[in-house]
């Protein structure tokens, strides 16, 4: 069973509209949790990184938030563009031992902003 | 301007071919990472490396081979023994094997004809 588990696994938003993607995760110990956006067929681009003391972050119209004790993360997006189209991918780092981790991947939520 | 380059963009590979994909990075990170994408699924480890002349499997290594002949590049080879090749696969480096952060190349596009 993945460790990362994101919701929904796609969503169609009208420009101009806010919308929220959900990760929930198992990966203990945990170091840190990072949003990323693909874009069809281009690497992932880091958009957040959280670590298990911080509870919100953003990034322009991009803000990440964090509940460590729920093992719960959120991705809001406000006011879409059609730029926003692409997968948003939740990555936690887990800690294997002293200098050792391991990134967990979600299989990511599909975007599609319309006009 | 640094970077993770991958090339090429996209791969066609006949049944029982070898083929190699290339990653070069300029950003004097230590540590460097091949994955494999397939759609619905999160990426997935096939190899990593933490130093120069080292590297170990990451969890789909069957069917993989690398080298890390150069702290600034790490190709990867998918012989005839990978049965379902067909992907899309990234390259990632970081700044040094303890560090988390990774970033990562445009991606190369394997399909097999």
């Amino acid at each position: 069973k993945n460790q990362v588990e994101q919701s929904p696994q796609s969503l169609i938003i009208l420009e101009g509209k806010n919308c929220t993607l959900q990760c929930n995760y198992t990966v203990s110990p945990f170091s840190n949790l990072r949003w990323y956006k693909q874009d069809t067929g281009r690497g992932p681009v880091s958009l957040t990184i959280m670590t298990f003391s911080e509870n919100t972050k953003s990034n322009g119209r991009y803000t990440a938030t964090l509940d460590a004790d729920t093992k719960q993360s959120s991705l809001h997006i406000t006011a879409s563009q059609l730029s926003d189209s692409a997968s948003y991918i939740c990555v936690v780092t887990g800690v294997l031992r002293s200098n050792d981790y391991k990134l967990s991947f979600g299989a990511g939520t599909t975007v599609t902003v319309r006009a | 301007d640094g970077g993770i380059t991958q090339s090429p963009k996209y791969l066609f590979r006949k049944e029982g071919q070898n083929v190699t994909l290339s990653c070069e990075q300029n950003l004097n990170h230590d540590a460097m990472y091949w994955y494999r994408q397939d759609p619905g699924q999160g990426l997935r480890l096939i190899y990593y490396s933490q130093i120069v002349n080292d590297f170990q499997k990451g969890d789909i290594a069957e069917g993989y081979s690398v080298s890390r002949e150069k702290k600034e590049s790490f190709p990867l080879t998918v012989t005839s023994a990978q049965k379902n090749p067909t992907a899309f696969y990234l390259c990632a480096s970081s700044t040094r094997p303890s560090a988390p952060e990774a970033f990562f190349g445009q991606g190369t596009r394997l399909t097999v004809v």
